[in-house]
């Protein structure tokens, strides 16, 4: 069946630092790919997506592109802040349902 | 103000006590969906519903029950609750998208979290 895997946790950076999460998948056909993220006592919300290779889906600095040749989806962004701190999730779209990672929590101190 | 809504946020409960948790959206979407979230796991999905009386199983069913018969609302009913059901759960909802409704954004209700002693 399909699978997510990303990185554990906690990554800990300074603020400014360069992030990097890592995420690959496991799926047949062409799912199309997310970035959720959860900050403390909140749900989940969209941060980006992407529907097919070579994208790149891109919001509030983050990046990601969509790689089929490596099936992976990797999280970047250049300089993050303290209220980047949150829980990432990578996941993957059947037709139905959602599968996820297991989450990547990213501490960032001043 | 889009949203989902869930109801009750917490509830500790015992074992054997039938409970309910609300869903309800205000964005007229067809697929709604219930996720259980578990440190080390990650969120599995127990139950989605594409549309009105259309429901099915997620990866995670056992013990849970749902129904809707209405768009807006999606129950999760544990019928005899057992401390293995202790998490924390969310209800999502999304269009129906023509490539399928997990390929569009999903919006997430804000979670309850709930114990079963």
């Amino acid at each position: 069946g399909d699978s997510v895997t990303q990185m554990e946790g906690p990554v800990t950076l300074s603020e400014e630092a360069f992030l990097t999460i890592n995420c690959t998948y496991t799926a047949t056909g062409y799912p199309s790919l997310f970035w959720y993220v959860q900050y403390p006592g909140e749900g989940l919300q969209l941060l980006l997506k992407a529907t097919k290779a070579d994208d790149k889906g891109s919001n509030k600095g983050f990046e990601a592109t969509y790689r089929k040749e490596t099936t992976s989806f990797h999280l970047e962004k250049g300089s993050v802040q303290v209220s980047d701190s949150a829980v990432y999730f990578c996941a993957l779209s059947g037709y139905s349902t959602l599968t996820f990672g297991k989450g990547t929590m990213l501490l960032v101190s001043p | 103000e889009a949203q989902v809504t869930q109801n009750p946020r917490y509830l500790i409960t015992v074992t054997g006590k039938k409970l309910t948790v609300t869903c309800s959206q205000n964005m007229n979407h067809e697929y709604m969906s219930w996720y259980r979230q578990d440190p080390g796991l990650g969120l599995r999905q127990i139950y989605y519903s594409m549309n009105v009386e259309v429901t099915d199983k997620g990866d995670v069913p056992e013990g849970y029950k749902v129904s809707r018969k209405e768009k807006r609302n999606f129950p999760l009913i544990l019928e005899s609750p057992s401390p293995n059901q202790t998490s924390l759960y969310f209800c999502a909802s999304s269009l129906n998208g023509p490539e399928g409704p997990s390929t569009d954004t999903q919006y997430f209700g804000p979670g309850t979290r709930l114990t079963v002693l």
